[in-house]
Formats: structure tokens, C-alpha cells, sequence
């Protein structure tokens, strides 16, 4: 069955560090995955694609089907950051194309 | 890519009633999707709507419980029926961008729902 996990609930970490929210996906086809974004009292946006394999914010994310992973990374955390972050995986197993939302990772950048 | 409304934004409702959720896009939209998050959680399909047919249901989820018409291409409702505390959430509407062909979509700004 398709399941999207991403492990923690919450993450916390200092301003420069470094940040990695982990996402595992279990498919039987071949995965397209999105990162989304919530910032605090704004909607439900778009992050990344792994298709365009893009940079925004500063984040990255790599799909390694090895090891069934999308996680998403950047560098040197910002406060501005600091939001809910959800993994989204594509799933075609029914009529209609549908997203399947992992739980969320709440980001924490703290000074 | 498209702006999406919803309405209300917010509402408390007593329990055994019904609310009308509104959700209207700026541009033409053949996928549209109503989604339920409740608090601490993240998002549960609902069901999927497109133009001119039945909406689609996911387990779980019932017609009876929460009705969704789709008259034309850029708007969409979804009716909570019979309300009780366990309704209580966030409901958002979200459409596919067809245009990229990547099935990334784009989320309403949620209604906000207590039942009293």
C-alpha cells in the first residue's frame, strides 16, 4: 500500500545549522513526490517538486529509490523556516491521480 | 498558478446541523479535491470532484455524510452533514494544475470548523 512516513514530529535546531526533515515512501510504481509547505496562519503551498530537482529557499530534496527516501534538506537554517513541513506522494493506484500526505514535521529554528 | 477561495473562513456550528463549505478558483480547473485536517493531524482526502460526474470517495468517507456538487469548472462545495464534535477541523479545497503535468496541487486557504 502506499504510505508516506516522515518519522518526526518535531525538529529543532539553532539558526546556521544545518537541516534534514527525513521522508520514507512505500510505492509499487515508479514515485513522483512533493515537498509542502505551512508557515504559521498562511495555506498549504508547494516547496519543491523532485521532478525539476529545483532549489528553493535554499532546500533540496533528492529521491534515492534505494532507499525508498525523500528528505529534505538545506545547509544553514533561517528563522523564517520555521513552519510545518509535509511529504506528498503521488499515488495513480486508483481512478484518479491523489496525493498521499505523510503526518508533517514541525520545523523549529531557534537563535 | 490559480487562486483559490473558500467560505467561510471560519464557523461554529451546533451539532445535528449542516454547513456549506464554498470553494471557488480563478481559472478553469478539471481536478478539484476536499481534504480534512484535523487538529495535530495531517491532511485526509476526502473525496475527489470533477466537473459533470459523481465525486469520488475515499474510504472512510460517505455521500451521505459529506455531499459535494461541482457545477462547473471553477467552483465546487462540500456540505458536512448532521455535524458532531468530531467534525471538528480544518476543511480545504485544493485543485491540479494540469498545466505541468506533475499533479502538484494548489490549496485553498482552509474553513475552520467547531461543533459544539
Amino acid at each position: 500500500a502506499q504510505r508516506v512516513t516522515q518519522p518526526e514530529k518535531l525538529l529543532s535546531v539553532f539558526k546556521g545549522a544545518p537541516v534534514e526533515l527525513k521522508c520514507n515512501y512505500s510505492y509499487s510504481g515508479s514515485p513522483e513526490l512533493f515537498w509542502y509547505v505551512q508557515y504559521s496562519r498562511q495555506r498549504l503551498q508547494l516547496l519543491l517538486r523532485h521532478i525539476s530537482r529545483e532549489s528553493i529557499k535554499g532546500f533540496t530534496a533528492d529521491l534515492n529509490k534505494g532507499e525508498t527516501s525523500f528528505h529534505l534538506k538545506k545547509p544553514f537554517a533561517q528563522e523564517e523556516d520555521s513552519a510545518m513541513y509535509y511529504c506528498a506522494l503521488v499515488d495513480h493506484t486508483g481512478t484518479a491521480s491523489k496525493l498521499t500526505f505523510g503526518t508533517g514535521t514541525r520545523l523549529q529554528v531557534t537563535l | 498558478s490559480a487562486v483559490i477561495s473558500q467560505k467561510p473562513s471560519r464557523d461554529i456550528c451546533q451539532r445535528g446541523t449542516s454547513l456549506t463549505i464554498q470553494c471557488q478558483v480563478d481559472s478553469q480547473v478539471t481536478m478539484m479535491f476536499w481534504y480534512r485536517q484535523q487538529p495535530g493531524q495531517s491532511l485526509t482526502l476526502i473525496a475527489t470532484a470533477n466537473q459533470g460526474s459523481e465525486a469520488t470517495y475515499e474510504s472512510g468517507f460517505v455521500i451521505d455524510k459529506f455531499p459535494i456538487s461541482r457545477p462547473n469548472l471553477t467552483f465546487s462545495t462540500l456540505t458536512v452533514s448532521n455535524m458532531s464534535p468530531e467534525d471538528s477541523s480544518i476543511y480545504l479545497c485544493s485543485v491540479e494544475d494540469v498545466r505541468t503535468s506533475s499533479y502538484e496541487q494548489y490549496f485553498g486557504p482552509g474553513t475552520r470548523l467547531t461543533v459544539t
